[in-house]
């Protein structure tokens, strides 16, 4: 199975500032790799798939780039509702897995 | 609106089966395919296998293999996922997703005790 790895495990970023989180897969997965949010208490919230295509209704701060193995989340102006866990997943080969999160906190 | 909408809370003992359902609405059921994902408290999401509504066809992970089964009811548009064999280390909240792919609609969970 693929190991998806997330760096770094937590981050400290302010409002307003550009946060940048990455995802690195143990074999290529091409292009076919989703960015979640998860605040408590909720359920995930696709925010891209296909490495950099925002789902609809994303805002336009977050932004996905990246393929075969090093995957990038961008986020350039961080909003107060912008803190929560993100979670990488690829799904270019069975089975589906995920990376172990970013929790993105208030510095 | 597209929504996946869960059963309740559920608590069970050791060695029980449970068997959480994910009624779908503002789509057609039988044209996306239906996941269940798990999270541990304060851990991360964990992917325990799908299932395509028209066909019924599944596949889980191994790590559930013969321990999971999931089914659906295409004229009630919903997803049933039964564990059994229970163990107090499947203590989490289980969610169903939709999605070949990415998944695209989230349920909100069923939260599943597993307690003597």
């Amino acid at each position: 199975e693929i190991v998806m790895t997330q760096s770094p495990a937590t981050l400290s970023v302010s409002p307003g500032e550009r946060a940048t989180l990455s995802c690195r897969a143990s074999q290529s997965v091409s292009s076919n790799l989703a960015w979640y949010q998860q605040k408590p208490g909720q359920a995930p919230r696709l925010l891209i798939y296909g490495a950099s295509t925002r789902a609809t209704g994303i805002p336009a701060r977050f932004s996905g780039s990246g393929s075969g193995t090093e995957f990038t989340l961008t986020i350039s102006s961080l909003q107060s509702e912008d803190f929560a866990v993100y979670y990488c997943q690829q799904y270019n080969n069975w089975p589906k897995t995920f990376g172990q999160g970013t929790k993105l906190e208030i510095k | 609106q597209v929504q996946l909408v869960q059963s309740g809370a559920e608590v069970k003992k050791p060695g029980a089966s449970v068997k959480v359902s994910c009624k779908a609405s503002g789509y057609t059921f039988t044209s996306y395919d239906i996941n269940w994902v798990r999270q541990a408290t304060g851990q991360g999401l964990e992917w325990m296998g799908w299932m395509n509504p028209n066909s019924g066809n599944t596949g889980y992970a191994q790590k559930f293999q013969g321990r999971v089964t999931m089914t659906r009811n295409t004229s009630i548009s919903t997803a049933y996922m039964e564990l059994s064999s229970l163990r107090s280390e499947d203590t989490a909240v289980y969610y169903c997703a939709r999605g070949r792919g990415d998944m695209d609609v989230w349920g909100k969970g069923t939260t599943v005790t597993v307690s003597s």
